[in-house]
């Protein structure tokens, strides 16, 4: 256990509904990121915050996707209007500023769009 | 736009094997790259390198990186079982935003 945590762990929804994650950072830590993992490949950048500011944000998230980090403490991601090529595993990671040493990754919420 | 590139994409061995997996990189402004194992879930951090040719070690795993060349090893001497998992490289860029660029990472299987 890192100390990130991510709610939920499964979700199971179909096209065209929208749903929300959650993340729960490391306490301490004022940088959030988001990523997103297919199978078979590596985790790839989304979004990341410092503090309840989004500084950030990837070409990969497009206007469906959105993010929020209210108080800089958790944060939530949103997918509207699902779609079967959402489905991933979504990752949520946190850090100190400039410690990338830092990064933990919290167990992920496994997406899938039927 | 940054890439990393991982070789082997699979890997298996038999246990007390040696085994290394690679890492070459393109990236803007390169700050450091780090080496994580998942398993079946988050990707658990192994090393950071900064600086050419200094090994990183940590028991049987030791690290290095090539500045000039653009590349890492991780080398994992003696496997054991629990060795399996995904190897992930990532590179950081040097724009103070700590966000990662992963490779497609290595499968690694040790056999009894």
């Amino acid at each position: 256990d890192t100390g990130v945590s991510q709610d939920p762990r499964h979700k199971i929804t179909k096209r065209g509904q929208n749903v929300t994650f959650r993340c729960d950072p490391i306490s301490e830590h004022n940088r959030l990121y988001w990523y997103r993992q297919t199978l078979g490949q590596g985790p790839e950048f989304l979004t990341y915050f410092q503090n309840e500011a989004q500084l950030e944000k990837s070409r990969l998230l497009s206007d469906r996707f959105s993010a929020e980090r209210p108080k800089g403490s958790f944060s939530t991601l949103e997918i509207q209007r699902t779609e079967q090529g959402d489905s991933a595993m979504y990752l949520c990671a946190s850090s100190l500023v400039q410690r990338v040493e830092t990064q933990y990754f919290g167990p992920g919420t496994r997406l899938l769009v039927l | 736009e940054d890439k990393v590139v991982q070789s082997p994409l699979s890997l298996v061995v038999h246990e007390g094997d040696t085994v290394t997996l690679n890492c070459s990189y393109e990236v803007t402004n390169f700050r450091s790259l780090l080496w994580y194992k998942q398993e079946k879930k988050a990707p658990t951090f192994l090393f950071m390198l900064t600086s050419s040719g200094i090994e990183k070690k940590s028991g049987r795993l030791s690290s290095i990186l090539d500045k000039k060349e653009l590349f890492s090893i991780l080398n994992i001497t003696a496997t054991q079982t629990g060795d399996s998992a995904v190897y992930l490289c990532a590179v950081e860029d040097g724009f103070g935003n700590e966000k990662l660029t992963f490779g497609t990472g290595t499968r690694l299987t040790i056999i009894p």
